[in-house]
């Protein structure tokens, strides 16, 4: 059974347009997370939430509104897409919130903004 | 601010010899140590981790020591594999999550046979 997964593995779009993330955990954790990964590898964390709570909020744009229906799922809508927003985007999961450590990560979703 | 740093890659060592990959960091307090691992074309998978001074975390043959007097957490495996090419990130979190979560940017490790 896979722990923390997401939809889609890959996404292509184009300047401009609206796309969503989605990301569920069948762990049981109360705490979930969005990490971007730019082109060099480089590893930041976006959003936290906790208990469907938004405990951390980055320096993000507003563009990126993360949604968390339940405990198990948090989705990541991002509007009006930007060249820039081309990276690898990671969800995770912990039960003990940030001082567990930064999660169990999902697969990853590559997107590409064309 | 807190910051960790890791020694840039591409790492390329022979199958069977002494990895050592350098961390180093910078936080207030006493932060939480961790190594992930990144195989390619997935997510990062816990390696190992430390939460206080001279702990050791060990991991299929991988360990890291925290080292407060040289704030340093650097990972070592004795014989490595291909199988152990990934890149490697080292990451520290500090007041408990609340001053939050800090990685290095990484290091590819090429394992050749």
């Amino acid at each position: 059974d896979t722990a923390v997964s997401q939809t889609p593995k890959y996404l292509v779009t184009q300047m401009g347009n609206d796309k969503s993330i989605k990301c569920e955990q069948n762990l049981g954790h109360d705490t979930m997370y969005w990490y971007k990964q730019d082109s060099k590898k480089f590893l930041k964390i976006m959003f936290s939430y906790n208990n469907k709570e938004l405990i951390i909020n980055e320096t993000v744009p507003n563009r990126f509104s993360p949604k968390s229906p339940d405990k198990a799922h948090l989705n990541l809508h991002i509007n009006s897409l930007e060249l820039g927003d081309s990276a690898v985007y990671f969800c995770a999961s912990s039960p003990l919130g940030l001082a567990g450590g930064p999660g169990y990560f999902g697969p990853g979703t590559r997107l590409t903004v064309t | 601010g807190n910051s960790v740093t890791q020694m840039e890659g591409p790492v390329t060592l022979s199958e069977e010899a002494f990895l050592t990959i350098n961390c180093t960091y910078t936080a207030t307090g006493y932060p939480s140590l961790f190594w992930y691992v990144q195989y390619p074309g997935e997510g990062l998978q816990l390696l190992l981790k430390a939460t206080k001074a001279d702990d050791k975390g060990s991991n299929k043959g991988f360990e890291a020591t925290y080292r407060k007097e040289t704030t340093s957490f650097h990972l070592e495996k004795g014989s490595v594999q291909v199988s152990d090419s990934a890149v490697y990130f080292c990451a520290l979190v500090s007041g408990g999550g609340a001053d939050g979560l800090t990685f290095g940017k990484g290091t590819h490790l090429i394992i050749q046979p």
